[in-house]
């Protein structure tokens, strides 16, 4: 158990619609990182946050948003849903604002996304 | 542009035999590499981290070697069990200018290993 909790496990939606996916990293860490895992695809970063702010950005659709809060969980916004964002989310934390080597990443379980 | 490449994609092995799979990637500056194991459906643990100073690193019967000067790295698995079926991921963290690298992961493909008893 890596200690971060992702809901739902599943979800399921129709095109057009707006989701929320939800992460609780594990105790003490400050970062939080979110990724989606297409079919056959490679794990795709979307957005970094560190004790509440943004950190960074990689390739994240302007129809997703995300937010960490006050607590340190995290919330992923994804909005006006098309047939290919259906995916496997995952969220990730880790103690530091870095990805050095003694900072390593504890992935959640993820959240499947069907949107039909 | 940075990239992660692995090989082979898919691997089938007997139980009880070693394996190794290879990563060669062009990320730059390099920071460190990293494997990860995931399970289907489940979220990717990590195996190992190296800095470009580590050769070598070893975690229960998963062993990483890296060579920072030809930009490769394989994972040798020994004595193989049926849990290790999964896919291996092997991924590379960039350093900005000023020795940062927020979020830059680059992530391979993976190679899924299936050990059949």
């Amino acid at each position: 158990d890596s200690g971060v909790t992702q809901t739902p496990k599943h979800l399921i939606t129709a095109t057009g619609q707006r989701v929320t996916l939800r992460c609780s990293p594990r105790s003490g860490d400050l970062s939080v990182y979110w990724y989606q895992q297409s079919l056959d695809q490679g794990l795709q970063f979307l957005i970094h946050y560190y004790n509440g702010e943004e950190r960074a950005k990689g390739n994240i659709l302007e129809r997703f948003s995300a937010q960490q809060f006050p607590d340190l969980h995290s919330e992923l916004n994804l909005s006006s849903l098309e047939l290919g964002d259906s995916a496997l989310y995952f969220c990730a934390s880790s103690v530091a604002d870095r990805t050095h080597y003694n900072s390593p990443l504890h992935f959640g379980n993820g959240t499947r996304l069907t949107v039909t | 542009k940075n990239q992660v490449e692995q090989s082979p994609q898919s691997l089938i092995i007997l139980e009880g035999k070693n394996c190794t799979l290879q990563c060669n990637y062009t990320v730059s500056p390099f920071s460190n590499l990293r494997w990860y194991k995931q399970d289907t459906g489940r979220g990717p643990v990590s195996l190992t981290i190296m800095t470009f100073s580590e050769n070598t690193k070893s975690n229960g019967r998963y062993t990483a070697t890296l060579d920072a000067d030809t930009k490769q790295s394989s994972l040798h698995i020994t004595a193989s069990q049926l849990s290790d079926s999964a896919s291996y991921i092997c991924v590379v963290s960039a350093e900005d200018a000023g020795g940062t690298s927020y979020g830059k992961l680059t992530f391979g493909q993976g190679t899924i290993l299936t050990v059949h008893p």
